[in-house]
């Protein structure tokens, strides 16, 4: 199975401070993965797939980047309402997620 | 818009049974993949079982225990939980699928399933 490793499991920042996370995997997935937000109580929301492609409506202050084994989620300036914890996920072969980086905000 | 609503959790006992509904809006379920995941509470997010086409995929932790299948009538997935063991407790999420099991574009609020005696 390949594995996914994300970090920081969390993360405290100030509103308009450049926020990022990453993922790595356990062995080359090329551009199969994917971020999601997960707010308090609710179901994931998708950000960002094929590595690097934002989703429709997701807004441009959020991006992807990375091949192969290391990606990363980089957020450019840190809204209130990013309050959330974001997972990875390959796709290569099955689906298996990071284990989340909970985002506070200071 | 795409929706989706689960429902159907509650509390079962060990060895109980349960079937979770989720239905879709906004699309037809059976022109797309639709998969199931679970969160235990407050742990990360594992995929379970998934449905395209006629082809059904699951997790090794539930082979032969759960089953997914999907009524193209109501445009409703199905997952029919027997042997429920303490550690399937987690909230159950479906989602729509992108193109070849590749990633979820839509998911559901979720459906808690407790097992507990």
């Amino acid at each position: 199975d390949i594995q996914t490793t994300q970090s920081p499991s969390s993360l405290s920042a100030s509103v308009g401070e450049r926020v990022t996370i990453t993922c790595r995997a356990s062995e080359n997935i090329g551009n199969s993965l994917a971020w999601y937000q997960q707010r308090p109580g609710k179901g994931p929301k998708l950000l960002v797939c094929a590595a690097s492609s934002l989703e429709s409506g997701v807004p441009s202050r959020f991006s992807g980047r990375g091949y192969g084994t290391e990606f990363s989620l980089t957020i450019s300036s840190l809204q209130p309402d990013d309050l959330a914890t974001y997972y990875c996920q390959q796709y290569k072969n099955g689906w298996t997620f990071g284990q989340g980086t909970k985002l506070e905000i200071k | 818009e795409v929706q989706l609503l689960e429902s159907g959790g509650g509390l079962e006992q060990p060895g109980g049974s349960l079937r979770l509904s989720c239905v879709a809006s906004g699309f037809t379920v059976s022109s797309y993949g639709m998969s199931w995941l679970r969160q235990a509470p407050g742990k990360g997010l594992e995929w379970v079982s998934a449905i395209n086409g006629g082809r059904t995929y699951y997790a090794d932790s539930v082979k032969g225990r759960f089953t997914i299948s999907r009524d193209n009538s109501k445009n409703t997935v199905y997952l029919q939980m027997n042997s429920l063991r303490v550690e399937d407790t987690a909230k159950y999420f479906c989602a729509k699928e992108a193109g070849d099991h590749s990633y979820g574009t839509n998911w559901g609020q979720g459906a808690l399933v407790t097992v507990s005696s």
